[in-house]
């Protein structure tokens, strides 16, 4: 079955770093885009980011263009979000998911927490 | 950014009840339109796609519909299992965007 891990989230402080990792099992993971989908305490959910299944087109949401990377190892099942110039807006869980049809997310990770905090 | 304005905030109802949400779309987006179902502590959980279309294993109390930019997701008779928080989500562009959500309660 479909299974989504997220890990590498914690605490952190303003202006550091943090790189969360999505493993995937279950599918043939270099066949879909994946996503970074966030969602902060009592908040709807954030798209993030999205990067193809061959890596080569990549999406950023404007909040984070130019401090967040997404990025994929497809020989590892696994893809990345690496976060730099970390700010309190940046707290949230963070979820990977798969694109399926329709734009939809079907599968999603349990979410990892991102907390920055002096 | 596409916007997508989702209404009510909130809204209590009784098991039986018959409940309606709405998300008015900023601009025309065809029928690019899902709705999630979340629970506390869990990621969403995908109940229809593309405007109208029931994800397999979904029961069929739960309806999509759309009239131009409007869209809405009907519950024809809630269960206890349906108190939750709803969302939609728009993918004709990136980036893809969610309403502000409706937390469903028990009156």
């Amino acid at each position: 079955q479909v299974h989504l891990a997220e890990s590498g989230g914690g605490v952190v402080q303003p202006g550091r770093s943090l790189r969360l990792s999505c493993t995937a099992s279950g599918f043939a993971f270099s066949d879909y885009a994946m996503h970074w989908v966030r969602q902060a305490p009592g908040k709807a959910p954030d798209w993030v980011a999205v990067i193809s299944y061959d890596g080569r087109n990549i999406y950023y949401a404007e909040s984070v263009k130019g401090r967040f990377t997404i990025s994929r190892d497809n020989s590892k099942n696994t893809f990345y979000l690496q976060m730099n110039s970390l700010t309190s807006e940046d707290t949230a869980v963070y979820y990977c998911a798969r694109e399926d049809y329709s734009g939809s997310y079907v599968y999603w990770g349990q979410g990892t927490l991102v907390a920055v905090s002096s | 950014d596409i916007q997508m304005t989702q209404s009510p905030s909130s809204l209590s109802a009784s098991v039986g009840d018959r409940v309606t949400i709405t998300c008015q779309a900023s601009q025309d987006i065809t029928n690019s339109v899902n709705w999630y179902q979340q629970k506390a502590g869990k990621a969403p959980n995908l109940l229809i796609y593309e405007a109208y279309n029931l994800e397999p294993g979904v029961p069929s109390r739960f309806r999509g519909s759309r009239f131009g930019a409007e869209f809405t997701l009907t519950i024809s008779s809630l269960q206890p299992e349906d108190f939750a928080t709803y969302y939609c989500q728009q993918y004709e562009n990136v980036p893809s965007t969610f309403g502000q959500g409706t937390r469903l309660e028990i009156k």
